[in-house]
């Protein structure tokens, strides 16, 4: 079963507000990412976990917070939404490290809209 | 930017042709992957291609990589209506995390 799951599908948020989205895997994999796709522009990582370890890219640090609690869930945690936060937000996990030569498994997304 | 071109590319042709999907990347690489994300679900890879490789074939499906040139290609033979997606090609790059770094894609709709 190579199924990540996304919940919920699509969220509304208000400007200012917190939000939180849920990713989950069950096979085992030691990697999860976070991607945000905004239209017509490429998937852009934001952050991801290795094991116990979170990554945060430079650029998206302060933006974006997440936990792993354990191997299987991983959220994405944003403290005060703002509305260029409206995107996809795209999970996805790999059973290593260092994505270039790994599979990375994607779940559907959440569409996040920021009013 | 890891990417040549930045903008979505469009491509729409008939169904039973065949199409070649271009990517070019600025920095070294050790391996380019190409995925598929069809409306509603999120992308899902097609072929990953090594440095020392030039070209990979799964079904209908062939992909090259050049690195003299620094660019990959993504060919599809007899297209039907259901390889209507965004096609991504993505590398990983010299960012320090050697992770997977996308292009914006292609939109390819084929029609019946």
């Amino acid at each position: 079963d190579t199924t990540v799951k996304q919940n919920p599908r699509y969220k509304l948020a208000r400007v200012g507000k917190p939000v939180n989205l849920i990713c989950s895997q069950t096979m085992n994999h030691d990697t999860m990412y976070w991607y945000q796709k905004k239209p017509n522009q490429a998937p852009k990582l934001l952050l991801f976990y290795y094991d116990k370890i979170l990554n945060r890219e430079a650029d998206t640090f302060e933006k974006f917070q997440s936990s792993r609690p354990n191997n299987s869930f991983c959220s994405l945690y944003i403290g005060s939404a703002g509305l260029e936060y409206s995107a996809m937000y795209l999970c996805a996990s790999s059973r290593g490290q260092g994505a270039s030569a790994e599979t990375l498994y994607f779940g559907s997304g959440t569409r996040l809209t920021v009013l | 930017s890891q990417w040549g071109e930045e903008n979505l590319q469009a491509l729409s042709i008939q169904e039973g042709e065949d199409v070649t999907m271009n990517c070019s990347y600025k920095t070294y690489t050790t391996v380019v992957q190409w995925y598929r994300q069809k409306s509603g679900k999120g992308p899902a890879q097609l072929i990953l291609i090594r440095s020392n490789e030039r070209e990979k074939r799964s079904g209908r499906l062939r992909a090259t990589l050049d690195t003299s040139s620094q660019s990959s290609s993504l060919s599809i033979t007899g297209t039907l209506a259901t390889d209507t997606a965004v096609y991504f090609c993505a590398t990983d790059a010299s960012s320090g995390s050697w992770q997977l770094i996308f292009g914006s894609g292609t939109q390819l709709t084929v029609m019946p």
